[in-house]
């Protein structure tokens, strides 16, 4: 079945915790992004990767890292994470031009 | 500027009646593509239609069509024959170009549609 796997579906954890977020998508495609969810503000490009080892700032990627080492997989990293990053985050990815497929969300809390 | 406008916070339609979701956007690309998705309480996001910029017809999906008016730059969600199943959140969101910047989506911030039985 093809799908985009986030992991953790859910976290809470406390100011300054280094976390990680999984993606992973089995669909061979190239492009990856991650976009955050908040009221009132519909989704947010945060960075986005058009293949291996390429990447880029999406339109709020202060507090962020990712990286693409391998195709499949897209993490998104905060490295000390803040209140303000409290928020649902999804990972996509797509062939060029196509319909993003989303992950199921992950939502943070960040005390 | 907004680039993805949905006026309609939220929207309730009377089950088996046709609803229209109010989506417009703003781009100078002469190439992009404009998608509608569906946000249910468990919170995935659900692809349910696409139109390009250079398609002529509307296009169609089931329940689903897009009322696309190039020159108003709209491009609303008819939702035929509502369900119970299709209350929830809806998205309207613009990629320009043909996928620079990650193939990214430019999002509204939402309707919510409660359908009434």
């Amino acid at each position: 079945e093809a799908q985009v796997t986030q992991n953790p579906r859910y976290l809470i954890t406390v100011t300054g915790k280094k976390l990680t977020v999984t993606c992973s998508q089995n669909m061979n495609h190239e492009y990856m992004s991650w976009y955050r969810q908040d009221p009132g503000l519909g989704l947010r490009q945060i960075y986005y990767s058009m293949n291996v080892e390429v990447t880029d700032k999406g339109d709020v990627p202060e507090g962020y890292k990712v990286s693409r080492k391998e195709k499949r997989n897209f993490p998104l990293i905060l490295e000390s994470p803040s209140p303000n990053q409290t928020s649902l985050y999804f990972c996509a990815s797509s062939p060029s031009g196509e319909p993003q497929h989303f992950g199921d969300g992950t939502r943070l809390s960040i005390l | 500027a907004q680039k993805i406008t949905q006026t309609q916070p939220g929207m309730f339609v009377q089950e088996k009646e046709a609803v229209t979701l109010d989506c417009t956007y703003d781009t100078s690309d002469q190439s992009y593509g404009l998608f509608w998705y569906k946000q249910p309480s468990s919170g995935e996001m659900i692809f349910l239609i696409y139109q390009g910029s250079y398609d002529e017809q509307n296009a169609t999906e089931g329940r689903y069509s897009l009322n696309f008016q190039k020159a108003r730059k709209s491009a609303n969600l008819v939702i035929s024959a509502s369900q119970l199943g299709d209350s929830a959140m809806y998205f309207c969101a613009m990629r320009e170009g043909q996928g620079e910047y990650g193939n990214k989506l430019v999002f509204g911030a939402g309707t919510i549609l409660r359908v009434k039985s």
